[in-house]
């Protein structure tokens, strides 16, 4: 129930291309959807996060779309730049969860020249 | 504010040793995540703290694993003794009161156990 399903593990995508990841979960207390972006030797970053009061959210090249009634998300990088080659992990977390997110198993995206 | 800051940055040990990670979460920040991550099993959370408390430690692997927090900017993450298995990115995170400013991650330990 806590699970939250990330695929696919791995994208490799031409620059200038869509690079597309999506997650699903099961709990629907879950009420806030962030993703990190994760750089070779860094930890996490917060790139973006949804609530499902809003079916999409964007900011410059990224865009999460968000299906409450199918209990999945996705994110979309636009314009994939070779610099946006890294792991990204959705997550999702609840009020009174704690703050505790749950993570996705992480999509390895490279961004070919 | 530095951010969240880890050391050390690598550490390499040999088995049956003690190790301790230690953490410095943003000041005013509420909550302390302690995180595990490995190729096979991803980022596991291990423990985390609210207002110095322990609160969820569920996903402490063992008893060789221990956690503390004495005070609001200072945590360690303590293995005794440390194996092989237990080789992996150790990252601590935290966040304040608000879920809507995420987590800030630090730049992790990698602990290689030998």
């Amino acid at each position: 129930q806590q699970q939250v399903k990330q695929s696919p593990q791995s994208l490799i995508v031409q620059k200038g291309g869509i690079s597309i990841i999506n997650c699903a979960y099961e709990n629907t207390a879950f009420d806030y959807f962030p993703w990190y972006q994760q750089f070779p030797g860094k930890g996490p970053a917060l790139l973006i996060a949804i609530r499902p009061d809003v079916s999409e959210k964007k900011e410059g090249r990224f865009t999460i779309s968000f299906n409450k009634s199918a209990k999945q998300f996705s994110l979309h990088i636009m314009d994939s730049q070779p610099g946006d080659s890294a792991t990204y992990f959705c997550a999702a977390t609840y009020s009174g969860g704690g703050n505790k997110l749950t993570f996705g198993t992480g999509t390895q995206l490279k961004v070919e020249l | 504010d530095a951010g969240v800051i880890q050391s050390p940055r690598h550490e390499v040990t040999e088995m049956g040793q003690e190790v301790t990670l230690r953490c410095k979460p943003i000041s005013g920040h509420d909550y302390l995540f302690w995180y595990r991550q490995t190729m096979m099993r991803g980022l596991e959370l291990l423990i985390y703290f609210n207002n110095n408390v322990p609160i969820d430690d569920s996903g402490m692997p063992e008893d060789r694993f221990s956690a503390k927090m004495p005070n609001a900017s200072f945590s360690t993450l303590k293995i005794q003794p440390s194996e092989p298995r237990d080789s992996a990115v150790y990252f601590c995170a935290s966040s304040p009161r608000s879920r809507g400013y995420g987590y800030t991650f630090g730049s992790g330990t990698r602990l290689t156990v030998v």
